[in-house]
């Protein structure tokens, strides 16, 4: 079955840097690769996601970038925030199985003012 | 639009009983997911039911089952629970009116299950 490793586990930076978090997935049949955020106490939501017929997706300071070729996809978060604090998690489904996601561990980002 | 509505939001059990919880989509949401969050394994798929019939399944063992009525609400069952059960259960609806991804999961708050 899908497996997705998510990389780092935690990452701190200052506030006004960038912030990259990358994932890799092992099934090749995986098209769809969205990007939740978890605020300490709160549910997941969706920041933004990508299917595999496109190689980058931007939303002010978002971007996922997908490498099918590779297995990879990673966020990127610009000019980070302190509401930018929280934990990341990528994931990966297959068509027809969107509510079937398999998710990384999480990574848990802290912006420092 | 009221959001996904997960009860109880906090139990506790004692090893060996067996817990229901319950959730409702957001309107219009035929699909329903079920998830358990720990610190140690993050989020992990549990099931996932479509207009009644569950469509997929996570590797957890039969102590874990589910269902779907239909108007939409889904509840999931743990017997025999082990303190290992100890999690955040989340439910997620989408709109996933077929089988094409159609987008985003929306979750609710979480049904917090300690067991003693």
């Amino acid at each position: 079955g899908e497996n997705v490793e998510q990389h780092p586990s935690t990452l701190s930076v200052q506030e006004g840097d960038s912030a990259v978090i990358k994932c890799t997935y092992s099934d090749s049949a995986s098209n769809y690769f969205p990007w939740y955020k978890q605020e300490l106490g709160k549910r997941p939501q969706l920041i933004i996601d990508i299917r595999s017929n496109v190689g980058e997706k931007k939303d002010q300071r978002i971007a996922v970038t997908l490498n099918k070729t590779a297995k990879h996809f990673s966020l990127h978060i610009t000019e980070t925030q302190p509401e930018d604090s929280a934990v990341y998690f990528c994931a990966a489904s297959r068509a027809g199985s969107q509510g079937n996601l398999i998710f990384g561990k999480g990574t848990k980002l802290s912006v420092k003012p | 639009k009221a959001g996904v509505t997960q009860t109880p939001r906090y139990l506790i059990k004692t090893r060996g009983q067996q817990v229901t919880l319950s959730c409702s989509p957001i309107s219009g949401h035929r699909s329903v997911s079920w998830y358990q969050q720990t610190p140690g394994q993050g989020l992990q798929f549990l099931f996932e039911y479509f207009s009644e019939t569950q469509r997929n399944k996570g590797n957890f063992p039969g102590r874990f089952s589910g269902r779907q009525f239909s108007n939409s609400r889904s509840e999931m069952n743990v017997s025999t629970l082990e303190l290992g059960d100890s999690a955040l259960y989340l439910c997620a609806s989408s709109l996933n009116e077929n089988r094409l991804n159609t987008g985003e999961l929306f979750f609710g708050e979480g049904s917090r299950l300690t067991v003693l």
